[in-house]
């Protein structure tokens, strides 16, 4: 099983439509959890972290499940600037911590 | 505030020349590290470095070498470049990886070539 599991998209949605991004990780040690945003040809930059209660930033609503290892993002009123891949983002455990990622979901927003 | 800078944006090399990728952050970030990307494949840890003086290998180090001297420098070398070493490399720092809120700040990226 893969560390860090995203579906891979495209989701092509229009303008103001709501989407909704799944990842699940591998490592029950995880303690840390985040969602970040890469346009294309550009580096992945923090969109938001995620926290066990559940945590919304404008638009953007984020989910942890520890229980089942799974994480979601949800994009309410979809903007066309909103088009990027979004990467889920995981604590690998240990006292490193080094950040694991997923392979991203590609999001077009369509007029 | 210049964040993490990387040198530089586009380099192609010839099989079996060496180089160095640099990277340099102004947040007084204890951690850093080199991550490529290639197609398919997301974001894989090649080097990381805790603190001055300290390096360590991750998912993918073969091929490379860093170094650590100060805070604000974390150089990335290709020792004998290799068709496989074509990719994206992105440099990133963090007060601490992993504690929530303290996400990384990437560079903005060095696209390689190996021809």
């Amino acid at each position: 099983r893969k560390e860090v599991e995203q579906d891979p998209g495209p989701f092509n949605v229009p303008e103001g439509a709501t989407v909704a991004f799944n990842c699940t990780y591998s490592n029950s040690a995880s303690q840390s959890f985040f969602w970040y945003r890469q346009d294309c040809r550009k580096e992945p930059k923090l969109l938001m972290s995620v926290y066990s209660s559940g945590n919304e930033d404008g638009r953007f609503t984020a989910q942890l499940n520890r229980a089942s290892q799974y994480i979601s993002l949800l994009i309410r009123d979809s903007k066309l600037s909103d088009s990027a891949t979004y990467l889920c983002v995981v604590n690998g455990g240990g006292s490193q911590g080094n950040l694991i990622f997923g392979k991203g979901t590609k999001l077009s927003v369509k007029p | 505030n210049a964040g993490v800078t990387q040198t530089p944006k586009f380099q192609v090399l010839k099989t079996g020349q060496s180089m160095t990728l640099q990277c340099a952050q102004d947040m007084n970030h204890e951690y850093m590290s080199w991550y490529r990307q290639d197609p398919g494949m997301g974001l894989r840890l090649i080097h990381y470095s805790v603190g001055a003086g300290i390096t360590d290998q991750g998912e993918v180090p073969n091929g490379y070498n860093v170094s650590r001297s100060t805070t604000e420098d974390f150089p990335l070398r290709l020792l004998s470049a290799a068709p496989s070493q074509t990719s994206v490399y992105f440099c990133a720092s963090s007060y601490y990886p992993g504690v929530e809120d303290y996400g990384y700040t990437f560079g903005s990226g060095t696209r390689l070539t190996v021809v």
